[in-house]
């Protein structure tokens, strides 16, 4: 199994700033999946990160409010820019298991609070 | 597309009390199911799985059978503990396409001394 760190594990921010949250691996993984989880609400993905190409958003979710990054195998970042109350959330990081792709190891989540 | 439904939560329980969480399915082919758990302060956990019809999934004293008749996968456990409280979510990914999992709502399970 995969051991998964992010940082910062909460965050209170004003609107209109911009928070970078930052997602470890212990082991090199070839795709990194960022999630948003609003209160009461299911997981919904919001991009797909490779390294060395641009990550793969899902619908609803565009480059310019979520830049990714994924510089190797190990490390991701996810921005949330221009940040509103609707963006409080928790933002997950989650990586598929080596040999056992039906399955995901998940970081513990950044608690963002947007006021 | 593929959908994932949950029963409402909270579920509030005894220590010892028997747990049932329903989870039923929509989906083309033959998902492959999953129970993930978070606990406070935590991210999500693979609990159970299971892959075709009628397997059971278990793990922890939880179990789940993948009934494809009523395209359900519900979650069980005979007898919770205190630490058993948490949030509980459903999960399939689908046979031919990716293996990005979609997930139910997710069902917050509270068990009391």
């Amino acid at each position: 199994s995969a051991v998964i760190s992010q940082k910062p594990s909460r965050d209170i921010c004003q609107r209109g700033t911009s928070l970078t949250i930052q997602c470890q691996v212990d082991s090199q993984v070839t795709m990194m999946f960022w999630y948003r989880q609003q209160p009461g609400q299911s997981l919904t993905l919001i991009a797909t990160a490779n390294q060395g190409s641009e990550a793969t958003y899902e619908s609803g979710f565009v480059i310019d409010k979520f830049p990714i990054s994924r510089p190797n195998l190990t490390f991701s970042t996810l921005t949330v820019s221009n940040m509103s109350p609707e963006d409080s959330s928790i933002y997950l990081c989650s990586v598929e298991g080596e040999g056992r792709p039906n399955e995901q190891f998940f970081g513990p989540g950044t608690r963002l609070t947007v006021l | 597309g593929d959908s994932v439904t949950q029963m409402e939560g909270p579920v509030t329980l005894s220590e010892e009390a028997f747990l049932t969480i329903n989870c039923t399915y929509t989906a083309t082919g033959y998902p492959s199911l999953f129970w993930y758990v978070q606990y406070p302060g935590e991210g999500l956990q693979l609990l159970l799985k299971a892959t075709k019809a009628d397997d059971k999934g278990s793990n922890k004293g939880f179990e789940a059978t993948y009934r494809k008749e009523t395209t359900s996968f519900h979650l069980e456990k005979g007898s919770v503990q205190v630490s058993d409280s948490a949030v509980y979510f459903c999960a399939l990914t689908s046979s031919g396409g990716s293996y990005i999992p979609t997930f139910g709502r997710g069902t917050s399970l509270i068990v009391h001394p």
